[in-house]
């Protein structure tokens, strides 16, 4: 079936660390999506791509990067530079033939 | 830059009232999007819409969407326990891709 994929559900990570949340597609969207969500909040973009190896930052990509070497995979690593990196990080995909956007299951960051 | 507001951000709902959300954005958009969320999960889509008069049911969910006011709406009808949730709005600009979400309304319905 096709869809968005997001891993892991979990991820805990050590202070300075670096980490990479995987995000894939086979919805063949050209467009996917980083949001980040904290408690009681709403969702923050943190960067977009629209096309393979093109992407733009968001209103908080301080501490992370991304990549778009493929049209499926958007990665986002959580660099040691992120002061609050734990936070709900949702990837949305979209641009279709439908012009619906979907959501993955999310990734629980936490920092120990 | 695009800005979505909405509110109310907190709704509590006696079951079987009506009532309205409202979400309004700053730029020219070519797609308005409704989600719903529940506690500790992610976002599940509820309505596309397209142009200016779009109109689309689901249920006792209706949204809208007036380009020219820049407004959509997230209409409930007769609210049951089940609607109990967060609703998001989100909007993607003509000029580029970027979507942006408004602030959520946390609906809650009580028997």
């Amino acid at each position: 079936d096709g869809g968005i994929t997001q891993s892991p559900k979990y991820l805990f990570r050590k202070e300075g660390q670096n980490v990479t949340l995987s995000c894939e597609q086979n919805l063949n969207h050209d467009a996917m999506y980083w949001y980040r969500q904290d408690p009681g909040q709403g969702l923050r973009l943190i960067y977009y791509s629209q096309i393979v190896n093109d992407f733009q930052k968001g209103d908080i990509a301080e501490g992370y990067s991304v990549s778009r070497e493929k049209k499926e995979s958007f990665p986002l690593t959580v660099t040691s530079a992120q002061k609050n990196p734990t936070a709900f990080y949702l990837c949305a995909s979209s641009m279709g033939m439908s012009p619906e956007a979907f959501f993955g299951q999310g990734t629980r960051l936490t920092v120990v | 830059e695009l800005k979505v507001e909405q509110n109310p951000l907190f709704l509590s709902m006696q079951e079987g009232k009506n009532y309205t959300i409202y979400c309004n954005y700053s730029t020219t958009s070519d797609r308005l999007y409704w989600y719903r969320q529940d506690p500790g999960k992610s976002l599940e889509s509820l309505f596309v819409l397209l142009s200016n008069g779009a109109v689309k049911q689901e249920g006792r969910l209706m949204a809208s969407l007036d380009t020219k006011a820049r407004l959509s709406t997230l209409h409930i009808t007769a609210a049951v326990h089940d609607l109990s949730a967060t609703y998001f709005c989100a909007v993607t600009s003509n000029n580029n891709n970027d979507m942006r979400f408004g602030a959520g309304t946390r609906l809650t319905v009580k028997p």
